[in-house]
């Protein structure tokens, strides 16, 4: 059964980090690119972050780049999501989800987490 | 970087309706249109890719049709458990965007 499960979510002051975790077991989480997605209260989704199986390759929405860094050791099934200098519009359940290729380009989002909500507020 | 519009934003129907959701792109992304089913404090689930292919498990009332830039969801016959935010999201090109949804309610 697949099983994935965010975690490292919680209250932190603007300017704030955090470090979110998403255990992963039941697939072959090695083969597969991993993400992030968000979702802020009362609105919709929005794609955050994607690392390549081996981590060579990270991709970041543009809100987000050079404050957060996504990683993972395959070794413990594990994806984390580095997040710095925090902004009450990082406000969100933020989910850890796997993308399935059909080709060599298209993609969805076949696997996903409970999400954990991150608050950020003074 | 490429938008997706969806219309309706919300829409009331009753069960056995036919609902149709449609989302457009701001340039082409060929089939590469994704359609998602989210329920309350759930995490959405995809019910097609490849703008027409359908997900394994989910039932066939559900279609996908277009390519381009126009893509359409379409529900033939509305059941209960169906109402749910519905989004579209674009595959075609980073950032993969999702459009902003379409709320399905009880009419």
């Amino acid at each position: 059964e697949v099983q994935v499960v965010e975690s490292g979510g919680g209250l932190v002051q603007p300017g704030g980090s955090l470090r979110l975790s998403c255990a992963a077991s039941g697939f072959s989480f090695s083969s597969y690119w991993m993400s992030w997605v968000r979702q802020a209260p009362g609105k919709g989704l929005e794609w955050v972050a994607s690392v390549k199986q081996d981590g060579s390759e990270k991709y970041y929405v543009d809100s987000v780049k050079g404050r957060f860094t996504i990683s993972r050791d395959n070794a413990k099934n594990s994806l984390y999501l580095q997040m710095n200098s925090l902004r009450a519009e990082d406000t969100a359940v933020y989910y850890c989800a796997s993308p399935k290729y059909y080709d060599s380009r298209g993609y969805y989002f076949d696997y996903w987490g409970q999400g954990t909500l991150v608050t950020v507020s003074s | 970087d490429i938008q997706m519009t969806q219309s309706p934003s919300s829409l009331s129907a009753s069960v056995g309706d036919r609902v149709t959701i449609t989302c457009r792109a701001s340039q082409s992304i060929s089939s590469y249109l994704n359609w998602y089913q989210q329920k309350p404090g759930k995490a959405p689930k995809v019910l097609i890719y490849g703008a027409s292919s359908l997900q394994s498990g989910v039932p066939s009332r559900f279609s996908g049709s277009g390519s381009g830039t126009d893509f359409t969801l379409t529900i033939t016959s509305l059941q209960p458990e169906d109402f749910a935010t519905y989004y579209c999201q674009q595959s075609y090109s980073s950032p993969r965007a999702f459009g902003q949804g379409t709320k399905v309610e009880i009419k």
